[in-house]
């Protein structure tokens, strides 16, 4: 069964350095998201992604981040300036259309030093 | 902003007995969805409902959703060991995102 892949499975970076984190959806999934989940809390939307655009964000996407479908494959997050607080696992998902379920890939623990 | 609460937070019970989660909110949903996730994996998709009262069952798991479409609850009978794990209700309201409860860790005592 396709699965929705994620690289690095962990990142350790240092404050203020930027990331990216790389995901690639199932081919043929039109919607893309991202998740985080903060140790302990529970899963938070970040925002969502059709059409080569950004369709919907929360409050915690910040200008820091932002999202990029650079080819036919992958979708990636960079992070541009990271703050202790952005240590999180942070979780892809994508669906076909928007009656289908969402599959989530296994995320990246982000870790802010 | 949506919220949805779950309770217990955390359940501890033996194999073989019956138990409930339940999944609550003030809003109003236009699915809600329950997932099962695994230490170091991403949320699984068990079911969607989608029609307030609706009843969905796989296998051992009976999933309600409320006839006002604002809460939700999951059934367990008979508890395995491989129940084990951590529970999450999400609502979706119309727009892309989901709204992901607090969890319920279940675990499941042979």
């Amino acid at each position: 069964e396709p699965e929705v892949t994620q690289t690095p499975s962990h990142q350790v970076t240092q404050m203020g350095q930027e990331v990216i984190l790389r995901c690639v959806p199932i081919s043929n999934h039109l919607y893309f998201y991202w998740y985080r989940q903060i140790l302990g809390q529970k899963v938070e939307f970040l925002v969502s992604f059709y059409n080569n655009e950004i369709s919907e964000k929360s409050e915690i996407f910040d200008d820091q981040f932002s999202v990029e479908r650079p080819d036919g494959s992958n979708f990636t997050l960079k992070i541009r300036s990271t703050k202790l607080e952005d240590s999180a696992m942070y979780f892809c998902a994508s669906r076909r259309d928007n009656y289908s379920p969402l599959h989530f890939g296994n995320g990246t623990r982000l870790t802010v030093t | 902003t949506q919220l949805l609460e779950q309770s217990p937070q955390f359940l501890s019970i033996q194999e073989g007995e019956n138990l409930t989660v339940y999944c609550n909110s003030s809003s109003v949903f236009s699915s809600l969805q329950w997932y099962r996730q695994e230490p170091g994996e991403g949320p699984v998709l068990l079911v969607t409902v989608v029609t307030g009262g609706e009843v969905k069952k796989l296998k051992r798991l009976t999933f309600q959703f409320g006839d006002a479409r604002k809460d939700s609850s999951l059934h367990i009978t008979a508890a395995q060991p491989g129940d084990t794990g951590l529970y999450l209700c999400a609502g979706a309201g119309g727009n892309e995102k989901l709204t992901f409860g607090t969890g319920t860790r279940l675990t499941i005592i042979p």
